[in-house]
């Protein structure tokens, strides 16, 4: 079984400041992560994944994400938020067992405000 | 450029009728998934096609959901008697490969049908 957790439902800051948006997984073998970002009216975007290799993933929109297998997280970074960065950020999982399906965590909501 | 095109983007059904979702791929998109978006959840998978072959339906939550894509591009997703407890968004992803490798790994989505049943 594959499951995903975002413990945050909201996630409030300042443009300028550091956006982390929390992401931790539970799988039975090795993951493979992902994170997604949706805009009102628009369907899912792929931001970024982690397959193997560097721990430390860097994606679209000056997005990062830092695969850590002891505390099972992999979290969405970026240095320095945009107000268009406001969005509902999904993370994601599958466990390279399983063929295509993939697990995605509740969402978490970010305001960046100006 | 032609995205995920998911028809129609609202529906709205009275308990007990049938309702057709339709998804558009990108062309030449082997693997086409659904995914059931409740409010304030992430999706859930219903179904995956490679290709025309419907590989896996494990997702779907009743014998009332039926999915197809006879030709191997455009795909249906079917509910028959809807229910309350359908009203969700559907999402349909689409992606290039056949085998879900993980390097080549991306799903493009759909904007989704928003399905409020009455």
């Amino acid at each position: 079984a594959q499951s995903v957790a975002q413990p945050e439902d909201q996630v409030n800051v300042a443009e300028g400041n550091p956006l982390t948006v929390k992401c931790t997984y539970s799988v039975s073998g090795n993951p493979y992560l992902f994170w997604y970002v949706q805009y009102p009216n628009r369907g899912l975007q792929f931001l970024l994944k982690y397959i193997t290799g560097d721990n430390l993933v860097k994606g679209s929109y000056g997005f990062e994400a830092e695969f850590n297998k002891s505390q099972t997280s992999f979290h969405l970074k970026k240095p320095s938020a945009l107000v268009s960065d406001s969005a509902l950020y999904f993370c994601a999982v599958r466990d390279i067992t399983d063929d295509y399906k993939l697990s995605f965590g509740a969402g978490t909501t970010v305001t960046v405000r100006a | 450029g032609a995205g995920v095109s998911q028809s129609p983007r609202y529906k709205v059904a009275k308990r007990g009728q049938d309702v057709a979702l339709r998804c558009d791929p990108i062309s030449g998109h082997v693997s086409l998934f659904w995914y059931q978006q409740a409010l304030g959840q992430g999706p859930e998978f219903l179904t995956y096609f490679q290709n025309e072959a419907q590989l896996d339906k494990s997702g779907l939550p009743s014998d009332r959901f039926f999915a197809e894509r006879p030709e191997g591009s455009v795909s249906t997703l079917k509910i028959q008697r809807t229910q309350q407890e359908d009203s969700a968004v559907y999402l349909c992803a689409s992606s290039l490969t056949r085998v879900m490798s993980g390097t080549n790994e991306k799903l493009f989505f759909g904007s989704g049908t928003q399905l409020s049943v009455l």
